[in-house]
């Protein structure tokens, strides 16, 4: 079964740098998750976006700004990098208006900031 | 507000030997759906279950099985006869349930780590 797509799998980025996470959701699924989880950590809530619009908003820094496009895809972008934004980030997706509530997590993106 | 509580930081067993995961929740919601997703070593997340907030009854899938108790807010987690591929982080989370709007955010635990030896 095809599962939900993160690319990159690993970004290496400067200080200051900006760096771009994609996320391809499982077919027919219409919500995204993003969350970011730092070593250690439990994954922590960033935003979701529901049939293109965004429908929660959790801790995401200001530099942070994500959106869904027209094919479900999704872009998390992040900007004027800073050390502590050393993460892992998922991408989860979900079929709300199928009833399907449960959040399928893709591989994730390992990034580093140095 | 939501809240999970994953008391076991780290647990080490012996291959074989039966292991409880616990987890207690808080929530104002009166509908719930609660999860666990395992993390191993490699680092992606994976669902094991869920369970919604009006069905308490216990569910067993192979060697896993779910306690669902909401008297006192705990969704515990067995596995029987553990194997050295259960070496993973377990994760217990919660979200809200409403069909109203589009929230659905996960509530993570902080996770326990459980090592199996061989």
């Amino acid at each position: 079964a095809a599962g939900v797509i993160q690319s990159p799998r690993h970004l290496i980025k400067e200080k200051r740098e900006t760096a771009t996470l994609k996320c391809y959701p499982i077919p027919r699924h219409d919500t995204v998750y993003w969350y970011q989880q730092g070593p250690g950590q439990d994954p922590q809530f960033l935003i979701s976006f529901y049939e293109k619009m965004q429908s929660d908003k959790g801790s995401i820094p200001d530099r942070f700004s994500a959106q869904q496009f027209s094919d479900y895809h999704s872009e998390l972008n992040m900007s004027s990098l800073e050390l502590g934004d050393s993460a892992l980030y998922f991408c989860a997706s979900s079929a709300r208006t199928r009833g399907t509530d449960t959040q399928y997590f893709g591989p994730g993106t390992r990034l580093t900031v140095l | 507000a939501q809240k999970v509580t994953q008391a076991q930081t780290e647990i080490s067993v012996v291959e074989k030997e039966d292991v409880t995961l616990d987890c207690v929740y808080e929530t104002r919601d009166t509908t719930y759906y609660l999860f666990w997703y395992k993390q191993p070593p490699s680092g992606e997340l994976v669902f094991l279950i869920r369970r919604n907030s009006f069905d308490e009854q216990n569910e067993i899938s192979g060697r896993y099985s779910w306690n669902f108790q909401k008297s006192t807010s705990s969704f515990n987690f067995t596995i029987t006869a553990s194997q050295v591929v259960d070496s993973a982080v377990y994760f217990c989370a919660l979200s809200e349930i409403d069909r109203g709007s589009t929230l659905g955010r996960l509530y993570f635990g902080r996770g326990t780590q459980l090592t199996v030896w061989p």
